[in-house]
């Protein structure tokens, strides 16, 4: 059975600096991985995903993502941090195109100024 | 904008009624998913349908119900409401079977109060 765990449930970064979002998951077949961000009273939107090829995947708003397969591991970066980044994001894993999607807790970040 | 609509954006109703929360997918899309987030149990993932057939379950409690329709919007009916069913509830869709990767398309949400 797949499973996520996003370690920290809040993240607090200076603006300017990186942002490190952990994403750990379980799967039994080569997953699909996911990272979505949530704004304020917005639903999800999609930042990257990696389906197959290269590990390193960018996404919107320069994120980016790696995808570990030794490490069981997809964590999120930016180099820098804005304050628009202030957010909660999910990481999720599939098994594939018409499987259902696992949603991790979330990790709400907060950008000090 | 994701493209895909739900109805009504915000809904107070009291304990014990019941309430049909309706979602429009993206043109083209076939799968539609319900998902409740709530601050203690964070995002659930409720119920799947693909083309009108329920593919998936998840939490969904048994005084909750769901359907597809043939013009492929969904509704989400909720029973017997309780406090606890205050939350918000969100509608995504994806391509699903066809295409080479699962990601979803979500909804604004609807905000359920129940008093």
């Amino acid at each position: 059975a797949q499973s996520v765990t996003q370690l920290g449930s809040h993240v607090s970064v200076s603006e300017g600096a990186l942002v490190l979002l952990r994403c750990n998951y379980s799967s039994s077949v080569p997953p699909y991985l996911f990272w979505y961000v949530q704004y304020p009273n917005q639903g999800l939107q999609l930042l990257l995903k990696y389906t197959t090829g290269a590990t390193l995947v960018k996404g919107i708003n320069g994120f980016e993502a790696e995808f570990k397969k030794s490490e069981t591991s997809f964590h999120l970066t930016k180099p820098s941090a804005h304050m628009s980044d202030a957010a909660e994001y999910f990481c999720a894993v599939s098994e594939g195109a018409g499987f259902k999607t696992i949603f991790g807790a979330g990790t709400r970040l907060f950008v000090k100024a | 904008d994701s493209g895909v609509t739900q109805t009504p954006k915000h809904l107070i109703t009291a304990t014990g009624q019941r309430v049909t929360l309706r979602c429009s997918p993206r043109s083209g899309d076939l799968s539609v998913y319900w998902y409740q987030q709530s601050l203690d149990q964070g995002l659930q993932f409720l119920i799947q349908y693909y083309n009108g057939e329920e593919r998936a379950k998840g939490n969904i409690l048994e005084r909750f119900s769901a359907q597809q329709f043939p013009d492929l919007h969904s509704e989400l009916n909720l029973s017997s409401l309780e406090l606890g069913d205050s939350a918000l509830y969100f509608c995504a869709s994806s391509v699903a079977e066809g295409s080479s990767y699962n990601e979803q398309f979500f909804g604004p949400g609807t905000r359920l109060t129940v008093l």
